[in-house]
């Protein structure tokens, strides 16, 4: 299995502009975090889904932010319009509850937001 | 949102030392108690899930143990190696099973 794919792995842009981070989860898992590292305050969670439903987004910032999975193999976290207080790594991950699971999250490789 | 507090912050050692960290949690509302290995540049990877009070866990050099009654786990290092420096972060998650992550220990192995 190739992991948590998180597309793209790089993105800069301008204040106002909207921006659209893409993952993909590992096959057969149906947990999906969507994480955002800061220097003040470490590694957050944003929002997580099961089987494709938000179960709890109240670490989402503010309505700027959303996130959507319409299928078990992709997922977005969308910023619009977007302020250099986002720049950020952003981080998916994805987990499975099953036998023989430990319920560890496997972290793609992120997604590293630089807002001008 | 749970209280999770990782120490020292930061942590330098010779190649061969032994080393431990600690990760402080509420007691209260406890599901699993989750450690992380962080290498700069790369993404985290887990280590170790332990959800029983006693639970300890082996991975090498690398052993965990923990104590849901007074809400500690430790993380031991025994003869650190060079490949050993990263960053070590605990996450417990409650019944909702999200993880809230510490601030983390930032290990240094010199040579």
């Amino acid at each position: 299995d190739a992991g948590v794919i998180q597309s793209p792995r790089h993105e800069v842009t301008e204040m106002g502009q909207e921006v659209t981070l893409r993952c993909k989860p590992i096959s057969g898992h149906d947990y999906l975090f969507w994480y955002r590292q800061t220097m003040m305050r470490g590694l957050e969670l944003l929002i997580y889904f099961n089987n494709n439903v938000p179960i709890d987004d109240s670490g989402m910032p503010e309505d700027r932010f959303s996130a959507k999975m319409p299928n078990a193999s992709f997922s977005t976290l969308k910023i619009q319009p977007s302020e250099p207080r986002d720049s950020a790594v952003y981080f998916c991950a994805s987990s499975f509850l099953g036998q023989g699971s430990m319920d560890e999250q496997f972290f793609g490789p992120g997604t590293r937001l630089t807002v001008l | 949102i749970l209280n999770v507090e990782q120490s020292p912050q930061s942590l330098h050692v010779q190649e061969g030392d032994s080393t431990n960290f600690t990760c402080s949690f509420p007691s209260s509302n406890f599901y699993a108690l989750h450690w992380y290995r962080w290498e700069t540049a790369k993404s985290p990877e887990a280590l170790f899930v332990m959800t029983l009070n006693g639970d300890e866990k082996k991975k090498g050099r690398i052993s965990a143990t923990l104590n849901t009654k007074e809400g500690y786990s430790y993380l031991y290092i025994k003869g650190s190696q060079p490949e050993d420096s990263a960053t070590y972060l605990c996450a417990p998650s409650g019944s909702a099973r999200q993880l809230t992550f510490g601030s983390g220990t930032q290990l240094t192995v010199l040579p």
